[in-house]
């Protein structure tokens, strides 16, 4: 069973302030490794997906980046919204299989 | 474009009996995932399949099978349902893991 860990386990935030998560994954083997945005009562739904070695991806408030050689991807928010609370989680792609985090929990205080 | 979406939403079975969860997909890709998600537990998978008439075992395959006759659907099946089998169930598909995963809206399943 592939180890993919993610921190911390919850947050709350002030609206306004910026944060970030860490997805920690094996340095091996990689293919490729994914965030998901879930809230309350839907599905999962992508953010982004990095494939290489130092990737940036950035949707809005939202960016991560990727470094393969050392396992691990950092999700960054600025100026977080209450929009924004929901269960981040990150996927990391191996062969033809996923192995999820088991997510971070945002809540953003208005 | 309906995505992927799952039949039934919601059930409750009693321990011992079988059911068939039913996941459809209309984008054309070729990878189907079953997942299980429990508290604090993230998702698991289940089974996969990379193409019509493949499956494979994922991480938590005991007590499930799978079947994919046609491209667009993939089943799941629990043929003799116990407790710990109580849990939501998610269908997702995608071209490859180097493509986005897309998500049904989940089964939730009771076994009492």
């Amino acid at each position: 069973i592939l180890n993919v860990e993610q921190s911390p386990q919850s947050l709350h935030v002030q609206e306004g302030d910026s944060t970030n998560f860490t997805c920690s994954f094996p340095s091996s083997n990689f293919y490729a490794l994914h965030w998901y945005r879930w809230e309350t009562a839907k599905s999962p739904e992508a953010l982004f997906v990095m494939t290489l070695n130092g990737d940036e991806k950035k949707k809005g408030r939202i960016s991560a980046t990727l470094n393969t050689k050392e396992g691990y991807s950092y999700l960054y928010i600025k100026g977080s919204q209450p929009e924004d609370s929901a269960t981040y989680l990150c996927a990391f792609g191996l062969g033809n299989q996923f192995y999820f985090g088991t997510g971070t929990s945002l809540t953003v205080i208005p | 474009n309906a995505g992927v979406t799952q039949t039934p939403k919601f059930r409750v079975l009693k321990t011992g009996q079988s059911m068939t969860l039913l996941c459809a997909q209309d984008m054309n890709h070729e990878y189907m995932y079953w997942y299980r998600q429990d508290p604090g537990m993230g998702l698991r998978l289940i089974h996969y399949s990379v193409g019509e008439g493949t499956t494979a075992k994922g991480e938590v395959p005991d007590g499930y099978n799978v079947s994919r006759l046609k491209k667009q659907n993939f089943l799941l099946g629990l043929e003799s349902a116990a407790p710990s089998q109580t849990s939501v169930y998610f269908c997702a598909s995608t071209r490859t893991v180097h493509y986005e995963q897309y998500f049904g809206p989940g089964t939730r399943l009771t076994v009492t």
